[in-house]
């Protein structure tokens, strides 16, 4: 089982409706996860960061955690154009192996396209 | 705001060559990092540096160096170029607690080996 596995994509949101983007992680241990927003050609930027079970919301942004099935996802309300990227998340690595907990391992990615 | 800066956004070489990548950051971070992005691969992890002199090996360190001789710059080497190093090059840095804060990635190096 990969480490961080997300739906490739592509998928595909009329504007104006939520966009549901879903993750998830094979390790129990994992206490914290990021999100990321990357444009075509463009490099990550991070959006969002969750640590604790339950929703955290950033404007049109929510990120909800439920560590028990170790699944993450992010919502994007109102879907604009501008949010058609590939959406990253990423989980750190565990505390034991060696600066384990420093790295980030990325899932590959979900290509969103809202259509005007 | 953290900049991590690569030197150069797109880089032709050709096979056989010596190649460096450079990456600067500005805020004092003590981890940097140097990932490889393909297509259906994602990102692959090559080398990460927590310390000055300092540095670890990746999931694919194969064919490449790293040298950090200061905090702030974190450099990749290619010691000889090959056309499967085609690829998008990120450097990212990170405090200490990566877990806590994340990464901050460089514009990306696009690097094609002929």
């Amino acid at each position: 089982q990969k480490e961080v596995e997300q739906n490739s994509g592509p998928l595909s949101v009329p504007e104006g409706a939520i966009a549901s983007l879903n993750c998830t992680y094979s390790d129990r241990g994992s206490q914290s996860f990021f999100w990321y927003r990357q444009y075509s050609g463009k490099s990550p930027e991070l959006i969002m960061s969750i640590y604790s079970n339950g929703d955290k919301e950033d404007g049109r942004f929510t990120a909800q955690l439920n560590k028990a099935s170790q699944y993450v996802s992010l919502l994007i309300r109102d879907s604009q154009p501008s949010d058609s990227a590939t959406y990253l998340c990423a989980v750190p690595g565990s505390f034991i192996s060696n600066f384990g907990n420093e790295k980030l391992t990325f899932g590959t990615g979900t290509r969103l396209t809202i259509i005007p | 705001d953290v900049k991590v800066t690569q030197s150069s956004r797109y880089l032709v070489k050709r096979t056989g060559e010596k190649v460096f990548l450079e990456c600067v950051q500005d805020m004092d971070h003590e981890n940097m990092f140097w990932y490889r992005q393909d297509p259906g691969l994602g990102l692959r992890l090559i080398y990460f540096s927590y310390d000055v002199k300092m540095k670890e090996k990746g999931d694919i360190p194969e064919g490449y160096s790293v040298s950090r001789e200061k905090k702030e710059r974190f450099s990749l080497i290619l010691e000889s170029a090959s056309t499967n190093q085609t690829s998008m090059y990120l450097c990212a840095s990170s405090l200490y607690g990566t877990g806590t804060f994340g990464y901050t990635f460089g514009s990306g190096t696009r690097l094609t080996v002929v």
